[in-house]
């Protein structure tokens, strides 16, 4: 079965800082892979995602993840954290019908001046 | 175009009474999504429609849950005999296409929060 395994539950940057959020997959097969980031009271908005093209995908607002199928990783990565950047952020994974979202138990992201 | 539209956006129930919650997907979707997120958790899938067909609802508890998605009209997920346990965010996503096809950027709605006193 697809299951995706955030490492962090809360990560703490301080504004202009880089940005690393963590997230391992586990799929028998290749799988598809996103970001999704839910700020404060809303609803959730796709940030990336992958889909066997290129490993490394650049996505909304800076952010980029690279797929590494040695490692079974997806790890969200941004150069420079902006205040506006502290959300929830899930990384997730389709399963292999492609009729559902597999959501990780999400990140906590804080962003401090 | 408006977004995916969820109502109501809070909804308090005493145990015992029904719940139900409305979605309208965006303009030019014909698939609806329905997930529950549980204070601290993520988003859980509960179940994936097309217009007058139920494509998967393996995520859906066997009781008291129902959802449809009329030819005309909302997708509505109903809850009966609500519980405490059913307290939480409850988000519908639609899509253009669905399944395979679909590139998995679902378009989510601003959530129903449900308590249950």
């Amino acid at each position: 079965a697809q299951s995706v395994t955030q490492l962090d539950s809360h990560v703490s940057v301080s504004e202009g800082t880089p940005v690393l959020l963590r997230c391992n997959y586990s799929s028998s097969y290749s799988p598809s892979l996103f970001w999704y980031v839910q700020h404060p009271n809303k609803g959730l908005q796709l940030l990336l995602k992958y889909t066997s093209a290129a490993t490394l995908v650049k996505g909304i607002n800076g952010f980029e993840a690279e797929f590494k199928k040695s490692e079974t990783s997806f790890h969200l990565t941004k150069p420079s954290a902006h205040m506006s950047d502290a959300a929830e952020y899930f990384c997730v994974v389709y399963n292999q019908a492609g009729t559902a979202l597999i959501f990780g138990k999400g990140t906590t992201l804080s962003v401090s001046s | 175009n408006a977004g995916v539209m969820q109502n109501p956006r809070h909804l308090v129930r005493r145990r015992g009474q029904e719940a139900r919650l409305r979605c309208s997907p965006m303009k030019g979707h014909s698939h609806v999504y329905w997930y529950r997120q549980l204070p601290e958790e993520g988003l859980k899938f509960m179940v994936y429609l097309q217009k007058e067909n139920i494509i998967d609802e393996s995520g859906m508890p066997k009781e008291r849950f129902s959802a449809e998605f009329p030819k005309e009209g909302p997708s509505i997920l109903r809850i009966q005999q609500v519980v405490r346990g059913d307290s939480a965010a409850y988000f519908c996503a639609s899509s253009p296409q669905g399944g395979k096809l679909n590139t998995g950027e679902l378009f989510f709605g601003e959530g129903s929060r449900l308590t249950v006193l």
